[in-house]
């Protein structure tokens, strides 16, 4: 079953702070939060698996609280280059198939 | 360079014509995918091969087949093509579970059906 992710849109102002939120009904091994580009294939961000763990990388980091099934992508001091549309896929504890959500769409303006 | 390579990047189909995606990775994955991306929306997974030998149906495989040749190569084909196939179809591997890098997609093939 296909995570649900919000919002579904976001527009921000360069150094502007966000939040995507993404949730199953199931119980989840793994979320994974990619970006893609306008015309571009995604690109893996990162991954957190069951356990809880925070993880991140420069201004962009995530969470995952198994027991509510949701994780959220923080992005801090938005930049330009963050513009793009963001996915969450999910992997649950019976299989290992990576679903998607639909995506936030997410503009940084100068 | 290593990755995910997709053949071919465009084709145009008539309705009723067949063909095969290819797509091969050399980073020795376990698990390889393929998506179907339509104009503004998400990505929906077709089928899925955790290894060689095994495939698994996803959210949309009514239309298509899939053959995971080996390790390496995974090929989705569509046997009488319809305009509501016409997508971008993007190909994924990753090890089983994602970590530690998560998953690789191919550049996409943009397929058009008139």
């Amino acid at each position: 079953q296909q995570p649900v992710q919000s919002p579904q849109a976001v527009i921000l102002r360069e150094g502007e702070d966000a939040v995507i939120n993404c949730s199953s009904s199931k119980a989840l091994y793994s979320v994974h939060w990619y970006r893609q580009k306008h015309g571009e294939a995604p690109v893996f961000l990162m991954i957190l698996l069951k356990g809880g763990e925070q993880k991140g990388h420069d201004k962009i980091s995530a969470s995952f609280n198994e027991k509510k099934q949701q994780s959220s992508l923080y992005l801090t001091a938005s930049q330009l280059s963050y513009s793009g549309t963001y996915f969450c896929g999910t992997e649950t504890d019976s299989s290992y198939k990576l679903i998607f959500g639909s995506g936030t769409r997410l503009l940084v303006r100068p | 360079n290593a990755g995910v390579t997709q053949t071919p990047k465009f084709q145009v189909l008539k309705t009723g014509q067949s063909m095969t995606l290819q797509c091969a990775q050399d980073m020795n994955h376990n698990s390889m995918y393929w998506y179907r991306q339509d104009p503004g929306m998400g990505l929906r997974l077709i089928y899925y091969s955790a290894s060689e030998g095994t495939t698994d149906k996803g959210e949309v495989p009514n239309g298509y087949n899939v053959s995971r040749l080996n390790k390496r190569e995974f090929s989705l084909r569509l046997e009488s093509a319809a305009p509501s196939q016409t997508s971008v179809y993007f190909c994924a591997s990753e090890q089983e579970g994602g970590m530690p890098h998560g998953g690789t997609f191919g550049s996409g093939t943009r397929l058009t059906v008139v």
